[in-house]
């Protein structure tokens, strides 16, 4: 079983409609990261949580320390925000690296 | 500063010839990490530097992975007598000393061994 899961692996959306990425993890952890990622492999830092609920324009980022989850969501999807989203969690043991998710697969449709 | 810089963005190389990857981290940033991704897959931890002290490597790294941080600016990779496995995106992201701060990536390295 790997540190960090996330679900759903693909998730395709119709242009407008309310998405949530899921991640659990099963460690300790110090900070999770939520990560953007386009064609062409460049990653981009949309959150980082040791706590609570984050909002960043149409992203909103929640965490969940006792039950180890966390969620990403998406309001009023449009098809620019079709990347693949990864959650990664920096652990109380692992030092400095972080661990990753094998990522979500999202597409919006217009 | 425009970020974390990597070079090549593509690499093809045979198998069995060694490749050497550069990484240009934010230029106040201290701690600079190496992670590969194969497709499909979330990117995995190969090593970390903080300064030019090299704290910690993956059991990834295998004898024929070297990485290098001289000046506690720039970083290094060295793949020698690489191998079709090896083919894969190696992603480079340096963050500030604090604990729990952002970590900021490159656009990475596409290597392709044929």
């Amino acid at each position: 079983k790997n540190e960090v899961e996330q679900s759903p692996q693909n998730l395709t959306a119709q242009e407008g409609e309310f998405i949530t990425i899921n991640c659990s993890y099963s460690v300790g952890i110090s900070a999770l990261h939520w990560l953007q990622q386009h064609p062409g492999g460049g990653i981009v830092s949309l959150f980082m949580l040791s706590s609570g609920k984050k909002k960043h324009g149409r992203l909103i980022a929640t965490i969940n320390i006792q039950e180890k989850h966390s969620s990403l969501h998406i309001t009023a999807s449009h098809p620019r925000d079709s990347a693949v989203y990864i959650c990664a969690v920096r652990s109380g043991t692992s030092g400095s690296r972080l661990t990753f998710g094998e990522g979500t697969q999202l597409t919006v449709n217009p | 500063d425009t970020g974390v810089s990597q070079d090549p963005r593509h690499k093809i190389t045979k198998r069995g010839q060694n490749v050497t990857f550069r990484c240009d981290p934010i230029s106040e940033h201290n701690r600079l990490y190496w992670y590969r991704q194969t497709l499909g897959q979330g990117p995995e931890f190969l090593t970390y530097f903080q300064n030019e002290a090299q704290l910690e490597k993956s059991r990834l790294l295998s004898d024929r992975f070297s990485a290098e941080r001289p000046k506690g600016s720039f970083s290094t990779l060295e793949i020698q007598r690489t191998e079709q496995g090896d083919s894969a995106m190696y992603l480079c992201a340096s963050s500030p000393g604090q604990r729990n701060t952002e970590a900021f990536f490159g656009q990475g390295t596409r290597l392709t061994v044929v």
